[in-house]
């Protein structure tokens, strides 16, 4: 079974702090992705990485950065969190090539006061 | 940004109805549409993941037919039950790329 784990279930924070998200995959997948989820509007991308090192925005990047040093590990950071960054985010894997199956983590939800 | 389209956005049936719902994308560039199950304090989990037209899939009571053709997708779910409540996401994906865009959901309660 894949696993996607994420680093913190709730998070606080206030604002102007920086913040970093963890994700990490034990199955060896090749790509890595950020969604934030808030009512009404679904899952959103933020970033994706096909590689390490490698990184693409998403829909809605601004005010966030990513991070993929290792393979299996994928991080988000919000260099000085907002109350607009207020959501619940999401990391997924997925195998890559023909494999389009996203396995997500638990979520995190990040509440910034 | 691509436009995935869902509904109904939530609907409640009676336990044994048979409902289902609607998921339209862009009828150019396909190249793959999922379908997924979001439970409440879980993580999305897939359903199916279809490529061709014309595709049917079947999971016990739950199946999904695809027309890329005309862009659209419809998820069944046969004598609804309790444990099927839950948030159904249609994704899509273009141009052989990793990335998917999400639809908003289909919030389903089934009232017992």
């Amino acid at each position: 079974d894949v696993k996607v784990t994420q680093s913190s279930r709730y998070l606080v924070k206030r604002t102007g702090e920086k913040v970093f998200l963890e994700c990490v995959q034990d199955m060896d997948h090749e790509n890595m992705f950020w969604y934030r989820q808030d009512p009404g509007l679904g899952l959103r991308l933020i970033y994706f990485s096909y590689d390490v090192k490698m990184k693409e925005k998403g829909d809605i990047p601004e005010g966030y950065s990513v991070s993929r040093e290792k393979k299996e590990r994928f991080s988000l950071i919000l260099e000085s969190a907002s109350t607009n960054q207020t959501s619940m985010y999401l990391c997924a894997s997925t195998l890559g090539g023909r494999s389009y199956e996203q396995y997500f983590g638990p979520g995190t939800r990040l509440t910034v006061t | 940004i691509l436009n995935v389209e869902q509904s109904p956005q939530s609907l409640h049936v009676q336990e044994g109805d048979s409902t289902n719902f609607t998921c339209s994308f862009p009828s150019s560039n396909f190249y793959a549409l999922h379908w997924y199950r979001w439970e409440t304090a879980k993580s999305p989990e897939a359903l199916f993941v279809m490529t061709l037209n014309g595709d049917e899939k079947k999971k016990g009571r739950i199946s999904a037919t695809l027309n890329t053709k005309e862009g659209y997708s419809y998820l069944y779910i046969k004598g609804s039950q309790p444990e099927d409540s839950a948030t159904y996401l249609c994704a899509f994906n273009s141009g052989g790329y990793q990335k998917v865009t999400f639809g908003t959901g289909t919030k389903l309660q089934v009232i017992p």
